[in-house]
């Protein structure tokens, strides 16, 4: 069946940017995610990309996607201490009359000084 | 911006118990889904709802779940006698059409006893 996965932790100093890398099976997937849990908080949406696309960029955050070995990735540049959270990973396909999500295992990233 | 609102925002419920979540989708989107993350664990979907009829649902949706739109701006999700395991954090998502970018509320977390 479809998986997601993702590395479970990163840690970068505040300032420099950091890559979070996510692999997917589904090679019929439209949509891929990214959203970005803070502790206790809900899935905020931070960004997409349509799967004929290979980069799309917003503001400080920078989307990478390479289909053909169903890899994606997500740079955030200057990273502060305010995007430290879980970043979850996902894709949909569509399904019988929706799409369903779904997602990675989340990477934790954690800022330091 | 357009929200998903969710309630209550921590349920705690003994076992056996019917408990119900609501959430209010976005207003002008068409397609709904409910997903759960058990603490520590993915997001995981559990059903997607259309028309007003689902769409499709997980393993996990078996006969003591049920979701329903009693009037225009309701969505709610049923679990009938509730048990230990059900408890996780549920996340309603709404989308405008079947394969736009779903946005997510902020969550119910339900404690089941």
């Amino acid at each position: 069946g479809e998986d997601v996965e993702q590395s479970l932790f990163l840690s970068v100093r505040e300032g420099d940017s950091s890559v979070i890398n996510c692999t997917y099976t589904d090679s019929s997937s439209t949509y891929l995610y990214w959203y970005k849990q803070e502790p206790g908080a809900g899935l905020q949406l931070l960004t997409y990309i349509f799967s004929n696309m290979d980069m799309k960029q917003d503001q400080r955050l920078t989307v990478l996607l390479n289909k053909k070995d169903k890899h994606l990735s997500l740079r955030i540049a200057d990273t502060q201490t305010g995007d430290s959270a879980i970043y979850f990973c996902a894709e949909s396909s569509l399904g019988s009359s929706a799409s369903k999500i779904i997602f990675g295992s989340g990477t934790r990233l954690s800022i330091r000084p | 911006e357009p929200e998903v609102t969710q309630t209550p925002s921590h349920q705690v419920t003994q076992m056996g118990q019917e408990v119900i979540l609501r959430c209010v989708p976005i207003s002008n989107h068409l397609y709904f889904y409910w997903y759960r993350q058990i603490l520590g664990q993915k997001v995981e979907f559990l059903v997607s709802f259309y028309n007003n009829e689902i769409s499709e649902k997980s393993e996990i949706f078996d006969d003591q779940f049920s979701v329903e739109r009693p009037d225009g701006s309701n969505f709610t999700l049923k679990i009938r006698s509730t048990k230990l395991e059900d408890s996780a954090m549920y996340f309603c998502a709404s989308s405008g059409y079947s394969n736009q970018p779903q946005h997510f509320g902020d969550g119910t977390r339900l404690s089941i006893l």
